[in-house]
């Protein structure tokens, strides 16, 4: 089925260690998007890409790296974990098109707890 | 940087009865999109209605209607008959250009009681 595919769904690490997570989407969409969901609040953005190579921060990117190697991935790096990066983590991809300029679309979540 | 805010932590309402949720904005573009997502328990982000600032007509989707006034920076959105599979987490979203970065408010809980 066509959409955003997110690995792994659920994480723990503990405090210092390192992890990726992988977001891929198989709908030739340009933008890719991360953003981390903390309980009771809103979605906030991590980083972003408006197309394979490119890489810009959002919101909250201290503490994350991400790299856009090929277009359909969008990888999420946790360099040395800590308890504050514990959340859900969205992948979620769009498209601007005449026809179609609103599609956004999600991933199912990854739930990371840091220990 | 645009803010969008949600005052209401938590809402609650009767089954066919109807609740609506408010949400502001800021912003100084003149042409942006406005957006509401549904989260139940699953955790899966589900557009239930979006909003082109440029179009005057208040968007419609079923049960689902929207409240725009762009003066006021204000976009509610009203459930009518409300089912029991409509409790869920509400977000109210906002992006200046098509496809462009989201950025969403803190979320409304709603919870339809039988």
């Amino acid at each position: 089925n066509a959409g955003v595919t997110q690995t792994p769904k659920f994480r723990v690490l503990k405090t210092g260690q390192s992890m990726t997570l992988l977001c891929a989407q198989d709908m030739n969409h340009e933008y890719m998007y991360w953003y981390r969901q903390d309980p009771g609040m809103g979605l906030r953005l991590i980083h972003y890409s408006v197309g394979e190579g490119t890489t810009a921060k959002g919101e909250v990117p201290d503490g994350y790296n991400v790299s856009r190697l090929k277009k359909q991935n969008f990888l999420l790096g946790l360099e040395s974990a800590a308890p504050s990066q514990t959340s859900v983590y969205f992948c979620a991809s769009s498209h601007w098109t005449p026809g179609n300029p609103y599609g956004y679309t999600f991933g199912s979540g990854t739930r990371l707890t840091v220990v | 940087a645009q803010t969008v805010t949600q005052s209401q932590p938590e809402m609650s309402v009767q089954e066919a009865e109807t609740v609506t949720l408010s949400c502001t904005y800021d912003t100084s573009e003149n042409n942006y999109y406005l957006f509401w997502y549904k989260q139940p328990p699953s955790r899966q982000m589900i557009l239930v209605i979006r909003q082109e600032a440029y179009k005057q007509q208040n968007a419609t989707e079923n049960r689902f209607s929207v409240n725009f006034q762009k003066a006021a920076k204000s976009f509610s959105l009203k459930i009518s008959d409300s089912q029991l599979g409509d409790t869920a987490m509400y977000f109210c979203a906002f992006s200046k250009a098509a496809g462009n970065k989201l950025t969403f408010g803190g979320g409304t809980r709603v919870l339809v009681k039988p």
